[in-house]
């Protein structure tokens, strides 16, 4: 069964550094998604993107993070300045169409900002 | 915006007892409630959904209620087992739009031999 995939597992950075969180969505869906949990903590959305666009953000979604999908496969989330509380879970999830489709999360990544 | 409620954040049940865990949320536009249950360090997985055109929905020993006029849903675990040890995430969504996903608080299930 296809799943998403994300890279690296582990990232730690020091803060004011930049990091790319990358996520290989499953091959036939439209729809790709961000969100984050801080530990401990609930699932908090962060952004869609569909048809090389942002169909939705949230209010955690500042001008310090950025989304792309720079090929076929990948998708990605740039965080441009770490802070220390960007440290949490990120979770990439896909799923196949709008109209109550399920989103699939990732294994998620473990970012720790020092 | 969308704000969903969970409880409980604990729940302790024996082995082959039943669990229940609700849901309320806020926007009466929802439509769809999937249940997530995420074990430790894991991704969070569906294991079940409801639409708002239906009342419940089973799949074996898991099942779902919906009540959109109260606003309220409800997961039901039968015949509990130690595997069925996790944390339970309900959440609640608008189709159509960005799909945001909007997540319950959480709740730790164990279940005790």
């Amino acid at each position: 069964e296809p799943e998403v995939t994300q890279t690296p597992s582990h990232q730690v950075t020091q803060m004011g550094q930049e990091v790319i969180l990358r996520c290989v969505p499953i091959s036939n869906h439209l729809y790709f998604y961000w969100y984050r949990q801080i530990l401990g903590q609930k699932v908090e959305f962060l952004v869609s993107f569909y048809n090389n666009e942002i169909s939705e953000k949230s209010e955690i979604f500042d001008d310090q993070f950025s989304v792309e999908r720079p090929d076929g496969s990948n998708f990605t989330l740039k965080i441009r300045s770490t802070k220390l509380e960007d440290s949490a879970m990120y979770f990439c999830a896909s799923s196949r169409a709008l109209g109550g489709e399920t989103q699939y999360f990732g294994p998620g990544t473990r970012l720790l900002v020092l | 915006g969308e704000n969903v409620e969970q409880h409980p954040s604990t729940l302790s049940v024996q082995e082959g007892d039943s669990a229940v865990i609700k849901c309320t949320y806020s926007d009466s536009a929802s439509n769809y409630f999937p249940w997530y249950k995420q074990e430790l360090g894991k991704r969070p997985q569906l294991i079940i959904d409801i639409r708002s055109n239906v009342g419940e929905k089973k799949d074996q020993r898991i099942a779902v209620t919906l009540n959109k006029t109260a606003k309220h849903f409800s997961l039901h675990i039968t015949e509990t087992q130690p595997e069925d040890s996790a944390v339970y995430f309900c959440a609640a969504t608008l189709t159509g739009g960005g799909n945001k996903l909007t997540f319950g608080t959480g709740t730790q299930l164990k279940v005790e031999l």
